[in-house]
Order: C-alpha cells, then structure tokens, then sequence
C-alpha cells in the first residue's frame, strides 16, 4: 500500500537548520507532486510548498521563499524538507504529502515529524 | 496567501447536519473548483474527504458533501455521529500556483 514514513523528531537552536525527510513507497514515485504542510502545536494547517514529480518545479509558499528548500532523491524515493534560520514560531509538525499531476488535492499524508526550536 | 476563513467551531446533535463555510477569494476559491477538504483527528494526520469541491474518495462516508458558491465553499456532515468529531480544513489551489489551507474548524459532537 502507498506509505509515505518520515524522520524522527529533531530538536534545533534558534538560528538553527533543519532537514527532515519523507520516505515514499507503494506507488511509483517519480509519478506524483509532494507537498510540505506545517502544523504549530494547537494551531491549524500551514502549506509550505510543492516539488513536482520530476522536480522541474519548485513553489514555496511567500513566507518561506528565502529559507525553505524542497528536494527530492528518486533512487531512494525520498523527498527532503530543508528550513534555515529557525526561530521558535517554526516549532511545529511537519507532514508531507502526495498529489497526482492536475489533482489539486493530497492523499496521502504522512505521519509527521516534530521539529522543536529550543533554546 | 492569507489563510481562508472557516468558523473556529461548530457543534450539532447525533443524526443533525452541520454545515462549515469556507471563505476566500476570487485568487482561490472563487476562481476554480480545486477546492478540497480534509478531517483530522487529534494526534493524526489529516485525511482528504472532498476533492474538486464535491467529490469524495473511495471510502468516505457519503454523509460528507461538498458545494461551491462564488468565493465560498461548504461542506455538510448530515447524520453527525460521534466518529465526526474532529477539526475540518478547506483547502485551494491559488492562481499563483500555490495552495492555502482554510483556518480549520472544530466540530463538537
């Protein structure tokens, strides 16, 4: 069945980079788009950008234009979500999630990863 | 992209109906139907339960119903059970080529 599994919780200091990963399997990987979606502690769903399924396309949400990389390993079918200069605002789950080309919707989703901004 | 605007709550009886609006704008939800709708549980991941505004994917119950009108989109839970009560988010692509999330509702059983 199509799974998508994540990275473990991390733990970073403000001014900080992370890079969580999402791992794909069940489906042909290099046929679908994935999505960031962040989701702070009690607070609701955030998108924060896209890769496309040959990764010719990279869109970010404004916010995070000058510090979120999305980038995608098709050998080992693993997408990577890189966010620099944390501050304590970007403590939050972050899930990834799967859409067909032209879908417009997402499914599945991941089961998140906890990044956690501490000083 | 600023977020789109749903209710922070609604709350109905078993077997009631309820329904969640989902306010944007004529960049997002007025502007085409990827409009969709996704249910989380507490402590899970979300799951999509309309696409395209009133689609459903195999599987949800066809208790949930989606509509459009304008710059407005709705979803309906009619025969509300207690397995209903989660957080609810609307969804849509924008003209810009990105996407936003509504600001969630909460549904109370």
């Amino acid at each position: 069945q199509v799974q998508l599994v994540h990275s473990g919780a991390e733990v970073r200091e403000p001014g900080a980079s992370v890079k969580v990963f999402c791992k794909a399997s069940g489906y042909s990987f290099t046929s679908y788009h994935m999505h960031w979606v962040r989701q702070a502690p009690g607070q609701g769903l955030e998108w924060m950008g896209i890769i496309t399924s040959r990764a010719d396309r990279l869109i970010y949400a404004q916010k995070f234009q000058d510090r979120l990389t999305l980038t995608r390993d098709t050998s080992t079918s693993t997408v990577f979500m890189e966010l620099r200069s944390l501050t304590f605002d970007d403590t939050a789950v972050y899930f990834c999630a799967r859409e067909a080309p032209d879908d417009y919707w997402l499914d599945p989703w991941g089961q998140g990863t906890l990044v956690t901004v501490s000083s | 992209q600023s977020a789109l605007t749903q209710p922070a709550s609604v709350s109905g009886s078993p077997g009631q109906s309820i329904t969640i609006s989902c306010i944007g704008t004529s960049s997002d939800v007025g502007g085409h139907d990827h409009v969709s709708w996704y249910q989380q549980h507490p402590g899970k991941a979300p799951k999509v339960i309309i696409y395209e505004v009133f689609n459903r994917p195999s599987g949800v119950s066809n208790r949930f119903s989606g509509s459009k009108s304008g710059n407005t989109a709705s979803l309906t839970i009619s025969g509300l059970q207690p397995e209903d009560e989660a957080d609810y988010y609307c969804n849509s692509y924008e003209t810009s080529g990105t996407y936003v999330f509504g600001s969630g509702t909460k549904v109370t059983v």
